[in-house]
């Protein structure tokens, strides 16, 4: 399953399926680049981060893309599991400032 | 100790109330932050504590009041609080100091309701 952007807030993606969630960045000066996953009731969870010098960065199960030209940031994760079901927040930050700014988050939902 | 934690988990307080969120990580890391996270929505960012000291502000009203006692701990103190500032009140830390570019990892969060 794929979300084109910030315009669809859930991802219904088949338990086994790879799920693509997308994010529109707005900050063309923007150093460094983190995807956290927030479950219900509890606070975001680092999964894994980008540099701007990067396109791909690889983790256990999930993949970031890095399109710096559009602005573009994705997280691929593979073979989707229940455990998946959250919500994702990409989020960049500026050396200069150190401000940590957040995306509007995806809803991630696995069915059986 | 590789995590951030936070007191109380649930808190729910009058308008005249004055009450504290306290913060605490043991990971050595040298700035902590306090964010504010309304329902279906993401942080926002209050403040930033970098080697015990306020750095960042973010034009946040002066009933919330931070605190930074040393280089773990990281208090909230509330006091004459609106119902719109009910939320969930996020803690998280980074290794280095502000500039330095870190990851920030977060702590479970206080749910807070004013009444």
């Amino acid at each position: 399953g794929e979300n084109v952007g910030l315009h669809l807030p859930t991802l219904s993606v088949q338990e086994g399926d790879n799920s693509i969630i997308n994010c529109a960045y707005s900050n063309s000066a923007s150093d460094y680049f983190i995807w956290y996953k927030q479950e219900s009731g509890k606070g975001p969870q680092f999964i894994i981060d980008i540099r701007s010098n990067m396109d791909k960065r690889q983790g256990q199960r999930v993949t970031v893309l890095l399109n710096k030209t559009v602005k573009h940031l994705s997280l691929q994760i593979a073979a989707t599991q229940p455990g998946d079901s959250a919500v994702y927040f990409c989020a960049e930050l500026s050396y200069n400032t150190d401000k940590l700014i957040f995306g509007t988050g995806t809803r991630l939902q696995v069915f059986p | 100790d590789t995590e951030v934690t936070q007191t109380p988990k649930h808190l729910v307080m009058g308008m005249t109330n004055k009450k504290s969120l306290k913060c605490e990580q043991h990971m050595g890391h040298r700035a902590m932050y306090w964010y504010k996270q309304k329902a279906k929505k993401p942080p926002e960012l209050m403040f930033v504590y970098s080697y015990e000291k306020l750095s960042i502000n973010e034009s946040v009203p002066s009933r919330f009041s931070p605190e930074c006692p040393n280089s773990s701990l990281l208090n909230l103190h509330l006091h004459a609080l609106q119902p719109e500032d009910s939320a969930l009140y996020l803690c998280a830390s980074s290794p280095g100091g502000l500039g330095a570019g870190d990851t920030q990892y977060f702590g479970p969060g206080t749910r807070l309701t004013v009444l």
